[in-house]
């Protein structure tokens, strides 16, 4: 079956550090791949959409320059959160699609900025 | 830009009794719709979907119902349980774009 790992699944971070954190599909092929936060104070929002061979399309109040992202082949993304502060902290969700079909979730990475 | 409405933000039913979440969307070429379901501290998990081609899907108690006329979708739960208690999430796509446009959610609350 398709599934897709997360990992770390929790992590805690110094305020002004960087953080990086993975995700990885196994029985299909992730031709794209979302990154979405959900933190305490706001809904699920989606950070940016990775599709392969095609640049990376980030949402409104996020930027490459914070959250860096690299999905170099059909299984794997990372995504770094950098300089993270408090108002980073939250769940952040790996969604990966083979192309229309259903979005598959990892089990999340849970940051906590100190 | 495109949106995905999620009317009710709470819903709460009786157990035994069926619940019904509605969600609208803008895109007219919004094909795929499908349910994720998040139990709390947890990530989501997929429901059901439904595609353009079809106005009904049904999967054991899980209806879905598309209205492409109107732009609404519904998640029909026929007797309810506990363990249906979560956030439930819709969202739309058109074929030809991979994002998914996504609701604000519904929590609902199935009661004793």
């Amino acid at each position: 079956g398709a599934l897709v790992y997360q990992y770390p699944r929790r992590t805690i971070c110094k305020s002004g550090t960087s953080m990086r954190m993975e995700c990885q599909a196994v029985g299909f092929q992730a031709t794209s791949v979302a990154w979405y936060r959900q933190s305490p104070q706001k809904t699920f929002e989606l950070i940016a959409l990775s599709t392969v061979n095609s640049a990376i399309k980030y949402e409104q109040n996020f930027t490459q320059e914070k959250f860096p992202i690299s999905h170099p082949n059909l299984s794997f993304s990372s995504m770094t959160v950098l300089n993270a502060y408090l108002e980073d902290r939250g769940l952040y969700l790996c969604g990966a699609r083979e192309g229309t079909y259903e979005q598959y979730f990892g089990p999340g990475t849970r940051l906590t900025v100190l | 830009g495109e949106k995905v409405e999620q009317h009710e933000s709470t819903l709460s039913v009786r157990e035994g009794d069926s619940a019904v979440i509605n969600c609208t969307y803008t895109d007219t070429a919004s094909s795929y719709f499908p349910w994720y379901k998040q139990e709390a501290g947890k990530s989501l998990h997929f429901v059901i979907d439904i595609r353009s081609n079809v106005d009904r899907k049904q999967s054991q108690r899980l209806t879905v119902l598309l209205d492409k006329k109107a732009k609404r979708f519904s998640l029909h739960i026929t007797a309810t349980q506990p363990e249906d208690s979560a956030i439930y999430f819709c969202a739309a796509s058109a074929d030809s774009n991979y994002q998914l446009i996504w609701g604000s959610g519904t929590k609902l609350i199935i009661k004793p």
